[in-house]
């Protein structure tokens, strides 16, 4: 079975920019995780989507992230403007339904200067 | 609120030791806990799952344990092999609310032939 699949792998952009990552989850799995792991710790929750629906986006910084995921499969995260602070490893996972094992992609490394 | 805590922060052992991985945290309402595996540059990789209701499992040279009155975890690797070398997560999951997953620091492991 095919992975979790994310691109771009890198992305280097100056503070103010925008930037988007897209996800595409394995096929079948209804459940969609955007986590945000900055170096030395764990990742952190930003949005959980349950098909095309937010199950929660508690963390999810609302005045400059946002996330959809059109058709419950394929999403996309973005941040506009970026703040130097985002610069982290963003990583999506999916898991067949809510409580079930997740697996994750291999993320993307945003580089904020 | 949730804290996952991880001791050692990193550890180094020459090849063939048996070594132990720490794991604790506050609220001792949890569904399940997991270990995971970060190799650099990838996402994250399942290797135990432990319900609430256990007290340990084990995979190959793998075996965590689980005190969930103690709000603690232990991961056991035996006869480590320089292909152990990654960073080691573990995450809590609640078992109320959107019951998302909680992820401790890591402890990164190196293992020397």
């Amino acid at each position: 079975e095919a992975g979790v699949a994310q691109s771009p792998r890198y992305k280097i952009i100056e503070k103010r920019q925008s930037v988007a990552f897209w996800c595409n989850p394995i096929s079948g799995h209804a459940t969609l995780y955007w986590y945000q792991q900055i170096l030395g710790q764990g990742p952190k929750l930003l949005i959980q989507f349950q098909n095309n629906g937010v199950v929660d986006d508690s963390q999810l910084p609302k005045d400059r992230f946002s996330a959809e995921r059109l058709k419950g499969v394929d999403s996309t995260l973005k941040i506009q403007p970026a703040k130097l602070e985002d610069s982290a490893v963003y990583l999506c996972a999916s898991s067949l339904l809510r409580n079930q094992p997740q697996h994750f992609g291999d993320g993307t490394r945003l580089s904020i200067l | 609120k949730q804290e996952v805590t991880q001791i050692p922060a990193a550890l180094s052992v020459p090849e063939g030791e048996n070594l132990v991985l720490n794991c604790s945290f506050t609220d001792s309402a949890i569904y399940n806990l997991q270990w995971f595996r970060q190799d650099p540059g990838k996402g994250l990789t399942s290797l135990l799952l432990i319900q609430s209701s256990q007290r340990e499992q084990t995979s190959g040279r793998l075996n965590a344990s689980l005190d969930k009155s103690s709000g603690r975890s232990t991961l056991y690797i035996a006869a480590s092999q320089p292909g152990d070398s990654a960073t080691y997560l573990c995450a809590v999951r609640r078992n109320t609310g959107f019951q998302k997953l909680v992820f401790g620091t890591g402890t990164r492991l190196l293992v020397s032939p």
